[in-house]
């Protein structure tokens, strides 16, 4: 298994730009997150899926769009990039609430917006 | 709302144990949990506590959890310079389709 898989790994955009942060997991795992990570903030959620075409706003949703077509596939875009925007961007995956909510994460994306 | 507070720095020397506190609000939350994350890396969980029990042991690591106060600690025996990452406290969000994360505690180990 490949586990979670993110793409690109470093992104550098123009304020405005738009682009898509590519997630998929291959351990057919129904829950799939997107987490922001900035210095001294820890992870901030930003979207969650519970299965193919079932998402929610998390703690952080503004600038963000998200579906989930097929269970292995999460991607996440920036619609207009803005400077606030860099950061770190990880996607994780769980079976669930049962038996206990472990989440694998992906090795992460650098995203620059200048 | 739903928070987790963590220290954000926390510098042992080798072979001295580490203590890392956290405190969450949520008491609803299921499991409590202990991420570590080294440099360049993702998230990997390290342990977890069901909110049933008030300690778990798993090698170096004893994680114990006070209910009352809403306290979890990591305990890490013989610390190593391999340990030094940044960890992170973490408990189910309400809906319990994701976690809510402290801000990281960095762990700095000297030889």
């Amino acid at each position: 298994n490949a586990g979670v898989t993110q793409t690109p790994k470093f992104q550098v955009l123009k304020t405005g730009q738009s682009m898509t942060l590519q997630c998929a997991q291959d351990m057919n795992h129904e829950y799939m997150s997107w987490y922001r990570q900035d210095p001294g903030m820890g992870l901030r959620l930003i979207h969650y899926s519970v299965g193919a075409g079932i998402t929610d706003q998390g703690e952080v949703p503004n600038g963000y769009n998200v579906s989930r077509s097929t269970t292995e596939d999460f991607p996440l875009r920036l619609l207009s990039a803005a400077p606030s925007q860099t950061s770190v961007y990880f996607c994780a995956s769980s079976y669930g609430e049962y038996p206990y909510n472990e989440q694998f994460f992906g090795p992460g994306t650098r995203l620059t917006v200048l | 709302g739903e928070d987790v507070e963590q220290s954000l720095f926390l510098s042992v020397r080798e072979g001295d144990s580490s203590v890392i506190n956290c405190t969450y609000t949520d008491s609803s939350s299921t499991y409590l949990y202990w991420y570590k994350q080294e440099p360049g890396a993702g998230l990997q969980l390290l342990t977890y506590i069901f909110s049933n029990m008030d300690m778990k042991q798993d090698q170096r690591l004893t994680v114990l959890l006070n209910k009352k106060d809403k306290h979890l600690s990591l305990r890490i025996a013989d610390t190593q310079t391999g340990d030094s990452a940044i960890y992170f406290c973490a408990e189910d969000s309400q809906a319990g389709t994701a976690l809510i994360f402290g801000k990281g505690t960095t762990l700095s180990v000297s030889s």
